[in-house]
């Protein structure tokens, strides 16, 4: 059974500080991973997505993947209250055409 | 920016009963799923289809449920004889080759 396993927090940071955000996952064999954004009662919104071992940076947004200790971690810079929502990690064992295998998600607060 | 579309946004059907879900995936998309969040838990796959076929199915997805692209947009969902436990928002993704899958905003299925 391939599991993807995320702290479900809350996390509470304050505003204008550095969210990390933590993820790991069981299949040695996958290829591809993302970060969503879902808010209550709404859909995952795509953050970042990784595919190679090493920092990727969007914005605000970094995704850090270490394949040989099968993590993936995001960091929010300058949190802003509007980041407050859950973070869901989700795994891929291929590029294109399969399924996602999602975390139980972590839930971010960012106090003003 | 495409999105994909599902409706209705909010079904209330009685237990024993058919149901339809509906999604219009981004146009040009080659892949396209069904994912089901009951409330409090983790987003998990159903199901996905590709070249008009079902290229994979989790154990959710068993005799009660069917997928079908009737006309070269729509994307259903088909559950036949509705359980409590169905209960749960379904989503709809699609994706493009090599591109990180897309969600839609849901259905809220609420099985009485």
């Amino acid at each position: 059974q391939k599991e993807v396993e995320q702290n479900s927090g809350p996390l509470s940071v304050p505003e204008g500080a550095i969210a990390s955000l933590n993820c790991t996952y069981s299949d040695r064999g996958s290829q591809s991973f993302f970060w969503y954004r879902q808010y209550s009662g709404k859909s995952p919104e795509l953050i970042m997505f990784i595919y190679s071992n090493g920092d990727k940076e969007d914005g605000r947004f970094t995704a850090q993947l270490n394949k040989a200790s099968q993590y993936v971690s995001l960091l929010i810079r300058d949190s802003q209250p509007s980041d407050s929502a859950t973070y869901l990690c989700a795994v891929n064992d291929l590029y294109q055409g399969g399924k996602l295998i999602f975390g139980q998600g972590t839930e971010l607060s960012v106090k003003p | 920016e495409p999105e994909v579309t599902q409706t209705p946004s909010h079904q209330v059907t009685q237990m024993g009963q058919e149901v339809i879900l509906r999604c219009v995936p981004i146009s040009n998309h080659l892949y396209f799923y069904w994912y089901r969040q009951i409330l409090g838990q983790k987003v998990e796959f159903l199901v996905s289809f590709y070249n008009n076929e079902i290229s994979e199915k989790s154990e959710i997805f068993d005799d009660q449920f069917s997928v079908e692209r009737p006309d070269g947009s729509n994307f259903t969902l088909k559950i036949r004889s509705t359980k409590l436990e169905d209960s749960a928002m379904y989503f709809c993704a699609s994706q493009d080759s090599n591109q990180p899958q897309h969600f839609g905003d849901g259905t809220r299925l609420s099985i009485l």
